[in-house]
């Protein structure tokens, strides 16, 4: 089975910065494209940024480039998401998800429950 | 592109049947197109991908179709456990993931 749990989120000041990991399981994890995805009630769902199986690609939405960085550690099957100078408008439930292929992906084949940022003064 | 999810609330009954609509903002290929199934308190669920392919799991009586700038999602007899939002996404080369903002569909 697969699954994909979240961790790191939390309260947090404008202009500071957090680190979200996912611990993954249940598939091969060096085999497929990892993915960030963002949801807001205001907003609804927004991906955020991508990753290839080697690093080798990594892709951001507008909005977070030059602050968010996302990374992987293929032997211990987790992603991360580094996010650096966070605005309010950066608060949202976070996701991580799995792409169908290793390269490039079209979608996310499956999507872990997520864990809340709140940036707040 | 721009993606624009109709109608925003769909009010049905169990066993009947659903026609979602998402339509782009420009011609798309059939292959960038998924749709996702969300419920309270739960993560999205991808149904269905490439615009027409079920993914692993998801009941036959879901059904997506649809090419160049419109797309739907078809429930043919809705269960009780249908009754939630539903997203359509995008893939553009930019490359870009874009989402609908969702049709509710409610009991």
């Amino acid at each position: 089975e697969v699954q994909l749990v979240e961790s790191g989120g939390g309260l947090v000041q404008p202009g500071r910065s957090l680190r979200l990991s996912c611990a993954t399981s249940g598939f091969t994890f060096d085999d497929y494209t990892m993915y960030w995805v963002r949801q807001t009630p205001g907003k609804g769902l927004e991906w955020v940024s991508g990753i290839s199986w080697d690093s080798g690609s990594t892709i951001y939405a507008d909005s977070v480039k030059g602050r968010f960085t996302i990374s992987r550690d293929n032997a211990k099957n987790s992603l991360f998401l580094q996010m650096n100078s966070l605005r309010p408008e950066d608060t949202a439930l976070y996701y991580c998800a799995k792409g169908r292929f290793g390269v490039v992906s079209y979608d996310f084949e499956y999507w872990g429950r997520g864990t809340l940022v709140t940036v707040s003064s | 592109s721009v993606l624009t999810q109709s109608p925003g609330t769909l009010s049905l009954s169990p066993g009947e049947r659903a026609t979602l609509s998402c339509r782009a903002s420009q011609s798309v290929s059939s292959s960038y197109l998924a749709w996702y199934q969300q419920k309270p308190g739960q993560a999205p669920r991808l149904l269905i991908y490439g615009a027409s392919n079920r993914a692993t799991g998801i009941a036959d009586r879901f059904r997506g179709s649809g090419s160049g700038t419109d797309f739907t999602l078809t429930i043919s007899r809705l269960e009780p456990e249908d009754f939630a939002v539903y997203y359509c996404q995008l893939y553009d080369a930019s490359p870009m993931y874009t989402f609908g903002q969702g049709t509710k569909l409610e009991i």
